[in-house]
């Protein structure tokens, strides 16, 4: 059984561009939320995929988008990058839609820089 | 709003017990979850608590009182490896995402 994997392990972009990251869920896990960690604080939620379909937003700006393929696997978009964008970047993966008591495994996270 | 509120930091000596508290404002959630996270790595899982009362896992322990807003994770046995952060995480109900608390850093000496 794997777990969950991301992509890429770092990155630098510049401020106003534009970036995806990935990830993979754990094997036989149809749900897969996204994370933001800044640096000293607890991860923030930024949305919920679960059979394709987002289930679920936090308190992020529409320039924070996803994705998710028939295979579970996940795509994180940023548009317009800011400085407060650096952080590191969390996906979750687990079953049931979030629902009820599920329990989510992280993946290693995406460390994003914006200069 | 929701409110999970962790000691900053935490030192404790090789082989002893530490206990790391999470006092919580939320008004119904599914369970308490604790996770450990090493430096640049990934939150990993330890303990749930979807009931009042202790759950024990090897050398770690997590309590819950929901009447009193509070739980704990309690650490047995103290290794140098245990030297992380540690945060408490609660489903609100009809919720799909976990709120994760403010951390607690532990640092475990000789």
């Amino acid at each position: 059984e794997t777990g969950v994997t991301q992509s890429p392990t770092h990155l630098i972009k510049t401020r106003g561009q534009q970036v995806t990251l990935r990830c993979s869920s754990q094997s036989g896990h149809n749900t897969v939320s996204w994370y933001q960690q800044a640096l000293g604080q607890g991860p923030q939620f930024i949305f919920q995929y679960y059979r394709e379909e987002e289930n679920g937003r936090g308190n992020f700006p529409p320039r924070f988008s996803g994705l998710q393929f028939p295979n579970y696997s996940s795509e994180l978009n940023v548009n317009a990058l800011e400085l407060d964008d650096s952080a590191l970047y969390l996906c979750a993966s687990s079953t049931a839609g979030g629902r009820g008591t599920d329990t989510q495994y992280f993946g290693p996270g995406t460390r994003l820089t914006v200069l | 709003g929701q409110s999970l509120e962790q000691p900053s930091e935490v030192t404790a000596v090789e082989g002893a017990i530490v206990q790391i508290n999470c006092t919580y404002q939320t008004s119904g959630f599914y369970g308490l979850s604790w996770y450990q996270q090493h430096d640049g790595g990934a939150p990993t899982f330890l303990s749930y608590n979807a009931l009042d009362g202790l759950e024990e896992t090897g050398r770690f322990s997590s309590f819950l009182s929901r009447s009193d807003s509070y739980g704990y994770l309690l650490l047995q046995e103290l290794q140098m490896k245990d030297s992380a952060s540690y945060f408490c995480a609660v489903k609100a109900a009809g919720a799909n995402n976990l709120f994760f608390g403010t951390g607690t850093r532990l640092t475990v000496i000789p």
